[in-house]
């Protein structure tokens, strides 16, 4: 079964950091891009990082760029994201998804990671 | 960056009603569209990708149309375990972004 187990989120003041894991399990873990998407309390979602097979090619949303930064250790199926400067309204759950292969499409989603952002 | 604009927020159905939600792209994607559902306290869930094919296991009741900047997503006979929050979600290049999400109710 294919898997994904986010971890490390908790509460943090502002200015902080924090470092985020995702576990895959039950797929090839280096043929795929993978992804961060963030839902803050009662929001939609957002898409915030994304990562290429082979680290080649990496994104980031506006709202993020500079502060958080996504890496992978194909290795160890483990995906991370280390998040710098946080501020209040990067309070969210934190989702890992996996880029299906053939089309740009999350297939599959972890459990989410709840990141609390406050003094 | 590409903006979403997904129409309704929300929307009240009967059960066995037709239901579509629209999203329109400020720029054309081509069918780089994608659909998920999200229920309550789960993490969404893949429907549609490439703005008209459906995800293996997904009810044939789920649809999705569109290309360019404006696509539909249509349920075609409303059922009680439909009812969720249903976001699009454009992908370009290796930038990505949601519409704001349609909530279903029932009616």
């Amino acid at each position: 079964e294919m898997q994904l187990v986010e971890s490390g989120g908790g509460l943090v003041q502002p200015g902080r950091s924090l470092r985020l894991s995702c576990a895959a399990s039950g797929f090839t873990f280096d043929a795929y891009a993978m992804h961060w998407v963030r839902q803050a309390p009662g929001k939609g979602l957002e898409w915030v990082s994304g990562i290429s097979w082979n680290r080649g090619s990496i994104g980031y949303a506006d709202s993020v760029k500079g502060r958080f930064t996504i890496s992978r250790d194909n290795a160890k199926n483990s995906l991370y994201l280390q998040m710098n400067s946080l501020r209040a309204e990067d309070t969210a759950l934190y989702y890992c998804a996996k880029e299906e292969g053939s089309h740009d499409a999350f297939d599959i989603w972890g459990q989410g990671t709840m990141v609390i952002v406050s003094s | 960056d590409i903006q979403m604009t997904q129409s309704p927020s929300s929307l009240s159905a009967s059960v066995g009603d037709r239901v579509t939600i629209t999203c329109q792209a400020s720029q054309d994607i081509s069918n780089y569209l994608n659909w998920y559902q999200q229920k309550p306290g789960k993490a969404p869930k893949l429907l549609i990708y490439d703005a008209s094919n459906l995800e293996t296991g997904v009810p044939s009741r789920f649809s999705g149309s569109g290309s360019g900047t404006d696509f539909t997503f249509t349920i075609s006979s409303l059922q009680p375990e439909d009812i969720a929050t249903y976001y699009c979600q454009q992908h370009d290049d290796l930038s990505y972004s949601f519409g704001q999400g349609t909530k279903l109710e029932i009616k």
